[in-house]
């Protein structure tokens, strides 16, 4: 089993969708989680950090952790075309020198 | 603020035959990684630098792959000799405290 488990997809959405996307992990020992996003033949960007269950709001994203179900999870409000890109989901634990385990990442595409 | 700089950002080579690829990290960044992704999958972890030590190489294949970071700031990643099955993205990314920037990557195709 690995890690950290996210559905590949591709997920195809109309513009203007709700669109999320989610992880699953294993590890309880997981404290900090991210979201990248990764354009075609570009390196990840950090979209999102969050080290505690709930919610966290950046514009029309919001990042949710759920530590008791080891579920996380990334929503795009008003999703646009330009948002077509591969998301990543990201963790690491504490003390285990800040090296982050990835997800398979999920195939996005706003289709206008 | 320069972002992580690689080169090159195209490699093609034959099996059994060497590559290299380098790194510069952001200015200031004492943290740098060496992540292989491979096509389909997310980025894992190769090598890890603090300053020019290293923290962690525990998934680096060392009879093939090496990696140095002399005086702390560039890095190079070497395969000798190559497989097939190291086609990939190689990612190095740099980092200050608990963010990690990637580069661009190096795209490398193994015929």
């Amino acid at each position: 089993q690995k890690e950290v488990e996210q559905d590949p997809g591709p997920l195809s959405v109309p513009e203007g969708a709700i669109v999320s996307l989610n992880c699953t992990y294993s590890n309880s020992a997981f404290q900090y989680f991210m979201w990248y996003r990764q354009y075609s033949r570009k390196g990840p960007e950090l979209l999102m950090y969050t080290y505690s269950s709930g919610n966290k709001e950046d514009g029309r994203f919001t990042a949710q952790v759920d530590k008791s179900s080891k579920y996380i999870s990334l929503f795009i409000r008003d999703s646009q075309p330009s948002d077509s890109a591969t998301y990543l989901c990201a963790m690491s634990a504490p003390g285990n020198t800040g090296k982050l385990i990835f997800g398979q990442g999920t195939t996005l595409q706003v289709k206008p | 603020e320069a972002g992580v700089a690689q080169s090159p950002r195209y490699k093609i080579i034959e099996k059994r035959q060497s590559v290299a690829f380098w790194c510069n990290p952001i200015s200031g960044h004492a943290t740098l990684y060496w992540y292989q992704q491979i096509l389909g999958q997310g980025p894992k972890l190769l090598i890890q630098f603090q300053n020019n030590g290293v923290v962690d190489d525990s998934q680096l294949p060392k009879d093939r792959f090496s990696a140095e970071r002399l005086k702390g700031v560039d890095s190079t990643l070497k395969i000798q000799p190559a497989k097939l099955e190291d086609s990939a993205v190689y990612l190095c990314a740099s980092s200050a405290s608990d963010t990690q920037y990637f580069g661009p990557g190096t795209r490398l195709t193994v015929l």
